[in-house]
């Protein structure tokens, strides 16, 4: 059974720094690309980034580039997320994503991480 | 970026109802279109991908068409468990897009 187990959110004051974990099982993880992605509360979904299964390509939106940095560790079957320079309007649930092979659709989603920013 | 309008916003309906959810691309996305479902509080469920292939599991009264820029999701007989916000989601180019969602009320 394939599952993702996203962690690390919290509450973070503007400027701020946190990183997020999601970590795999179920399913060959470096065959897969992953994605992050958000939904503000009460608001719809919004891609933030993505990640080849051998992590050697990412893509981010632009609202969140250079600011993000998405990468996996393929022999501890996690993914990550490291957000830097925080921003109130990136308070959101930050779901991990599996990507199904030959394509962007996404067959699987973790649970969710509540990232809060505010002072 | 490519941009992708769904409508309508919301959607009032009765159980049996035939429904159809439309999203338009900004630019050709081929066949590269994914609509999801999702209930409060829970992350979002795939339905179809590739414009009208349906996922495993889900019920064969969701159907998918189109290709280009003009996708339409239909529900054939709106049955309880359908009421829900629905989202499409183009991923012909990076960043994948989704649309602002159509939510399905009871009528």
């Amino acid at each position: 059974e394939v599952q993702l187990l996203d962690s690390g959110g919290g509450l973070v004051q503007p400027g701020g720094s946190l990183r997020l974990s999601c970590e795999a099982s179920g399913f060959t993880f470096s065959s897969y690309a992953m994605s992050w992605v958000r939904q503000a509360p009460g608001k719809g979904l919004e891609w933030v980034s993505g990640i080849s299964g051998s992590g050697g390509s990412t893509h981010y939106a632009d609202s969140v580039k250079g600011r993000f940095t998405i990468s996996r560790d393929n022999t501890k079957n996690t993914l990550y997320l490291q957000m830097n320079s925080l921003r109130s309007e990136d308070t959101a649930v930050y779901y991990c994503a599996k990507e199904q092979t030959l394509g962007g659709q996404i067959d699987y989603w973790g649970q969710g991480t509540l990232v809060t920013v505010s002072s | 970026d490519i941009q992708m309008t769904q409508s309508p916003s919301t959607l009032s309906a009765s159980v049996g109802d035939r429904v159809t959810i439309t999203c338009r691309a900004s630019q050709s996305i081929h066949s590269w279109l994914a609509w999801y479902q999702q209930k409060p509080g829970k992350a979002p469920k795939l339905l179809i991908y590739k414009a009208s292939s349906l996922e495993s599991g889900v019920p064969s009264r969701f159907s998918g068409s189109g290709s280009g820029t003009d996708f339409t999701l239909t529900i054939s007989s709106l049955q309880p468990d359908d009421f829900a916000t629905y989202f499409c989601q183009q991923y012909d180019s990076y960043s994948w897009t989704f649309g602002q969602g159509t939510k399905v009320e009871i009528k």
